[in-house]
């Protein structure tokens, strides 16, 4: 079975601070995704990666940057949280140039930011 | 751009009936796939139930089937013997074939089943 997992299910930070997410999964998927969930506005792209040391912006870029030194392992940096990022953030991963294949997604992390 | 529309933000069915949850959507494109995705409480996002636009019969999946209307732009899943387990958010998500793989999903319909 394909697993995406997520280094933490809730996160506190101060506004200010600089936040990591990580992601990994364990099925040699070359493209992975960050995804931000509020409610009314269902799921944005914030970044995705079609391979190591790629990445190309979402919908929500602003206030987000990633990183991908290895297949596996996709990271979300927030460099400077703000209480408007508190959200659940969902990370997924799938097969590349693959159309119809499923994204397969991690437990999610909530965020919230004071 | 594409856009997808759920308009039915909470529904509820009660077990072992029928339910149907409403997407549309928008592209002018003629090649794409279109899914339906679960997120239980606390629990992992999962693929229901996938069609491709160049097929016209519907897909189906246990329980699960869609009634995909290419003209009129709508994928609306049918949920039949509805059970407790398949309370959850539901999200439609469009994809463009031969893009970059992206998905653009809905704002999701929160179905509950009661007993």
């Amino acid at each position: 079975d394909v697993k995406v997992t997520q280094s933490s299910r809730y996160l506190v930070k101060r506004t200010g601070e600089k936040v990591f997410l990580e992601c990994v999964q364990d099925m040699d998927h070359e493209n992975m995704f960050w995804y931000r969930q509020d409610p009314g506005l269902g799921l944005r792209l914030i970044y995705f990666s079609y391979d190591v040391k790629m990445k190309e912006k979402g919908d929500i870029p602003e206030g987000y940057s990633v990183s991908r030194e290895k297949k596996e392992r996709f990271s979300l940096i927030l460099e400077s949280a703000s209480t408007n990022q508190t959200s659940m953030y969902l990370c997924a991963s799938s097969l590349r140039l693959a159309g119809a294949y499923e994204q397969y997604f991690g437990p999610g992390t909530r965020l919230t930011v004071t | 751009a594409q856009t997808v529309t759920q308009s039915q933000p909470e529904m509820s069915v009660q077990e072992a009936e029928t339910v149907t949850l409403s997407c549309t959507y928008d592209t002018s494109e003629n090649n794409y796939y279109l899914f339906w995705y679960k997120q239980p409480p606390s629990r992992q996002m999962i693929l229901v139930i996938r069609q491709e636009a160049y097929k016209q019969q519907n897909a189906t999946e246990n329980r699960f089937s869609v009634n995909f209307q290419k003209a009129a732009k709508s994928f609306s899943l049918k949920i039949s013997d509805s059970q407790l387990g398949d309370t959850a958010m539901y999200f439609c998500a469009f994809m463009l074939h031969g893009g970059n793989d992206k998905l653009i999903f809905g704002t999701g319909t929160r179905l509950q089943v009661f007993p």
